[in-house]
């Protein structure tokens, strides 16, 4: 149980174009996901809570109408990176926390997407 | 103030011997959570642990155990018969309460390597 998927796991664009990552939770329903960026040989940095059907809540310093983030529906979420510059390169992970599980609130966690952007 | 420190940035371990991560805390906030994570290579992250503030004993998971010492605001990971697949980077989080959002932040990790 509590799987939850990524999507694409690589990608590789050019700057100045859009990237749209996907989000899923594949066995549990998710009110919540986070979308996290990780640097290379540091920790994870929240850039932004989601919840399912209104606006995202974005950490600061982090650009909303850059990374646009929907949140449509209980089991999916998708973070776009708008207009990519190579700066943007990351390692983008997502997480979600099962509803039903009020105590704990455990986030699990996708596989993550590698972005470069050239 | 970091909020949650992990002050090994790497260590060895033989195959088979515990180790023990460290992972200390700071909150106000009487009602928080603790997890420790595994992120091997491959960059998924791993749920291994957790322990609530409210929690009388220390959580044990199979190998893992966290060693729970509210006073000193600590929450040290235990890894026993450590295995070889048990190399990866590990993190501590800490979920505070409503008020702040019922976010994780994540210590800086601790790099583990299994020697043979």
């Amino acid at each position: 149980g509590a799987v939850v998927s990524q999507h694409p796991s690589w990608v590789i664009c050019k700057s100045g174009t859009s990237v749209k990552i996907e989000c899923r939770s594949l066995d549990f329903q998710a009110t919540t996901m986070f979308w996290y960026r990780q640097f290379p040989k540091q920790s994870l940095m929240l850039m932004a809570t989601s919840n399912e059907g209104s606006k995202a809540t974005y950490e600061q310093g982090v650009e909303k109408d850059k990374f646009l983030i929907n949140h449509a529906s209980l089991t999916l979420s998708t973070l776009t990176v708008t207009s990519a510059h190579p700066e943007d390169s990351s390692f983008y992970i997502c997480s979600a926390r099962d509803w039903t599980d009020q105590i704990q609130e455990t986030q699990y966690f996708g596989p993550g997407t590698r972005l470069l952007v050239l | 103030a970091q909020k949650i420190t992990q002050t090994q940035p790497g260590m060895f371990v033989q195959e088979k011997e515990a180790v023990t991560l460290d992972c200390t805390y700071d909150t106000s906030d009487p009602s928080y959570g603790l997890f420790w994570y595994k992120q091997p290579s491959s960059g998924e992250m791993i749920f291994l642990i957790y322990q609530g503030s409210y929690d009388q004993q220390n959580a044990t998971e199979g190998r893992y155990s966290l060693n729970f010492q509210k006073a000193r605001k600590s929450a040290n990971l235990v890894i026993s018969a450590s295995q070889l697949g048990d190399s990866a980077m590990y993190f501590c989080a800490m979920r505070e309460g409503r008020a702040a959002g019922n976010k994780l932040t994540f210590g800086g990790g601790t790099r583990v390597l299994v020697k043979p």
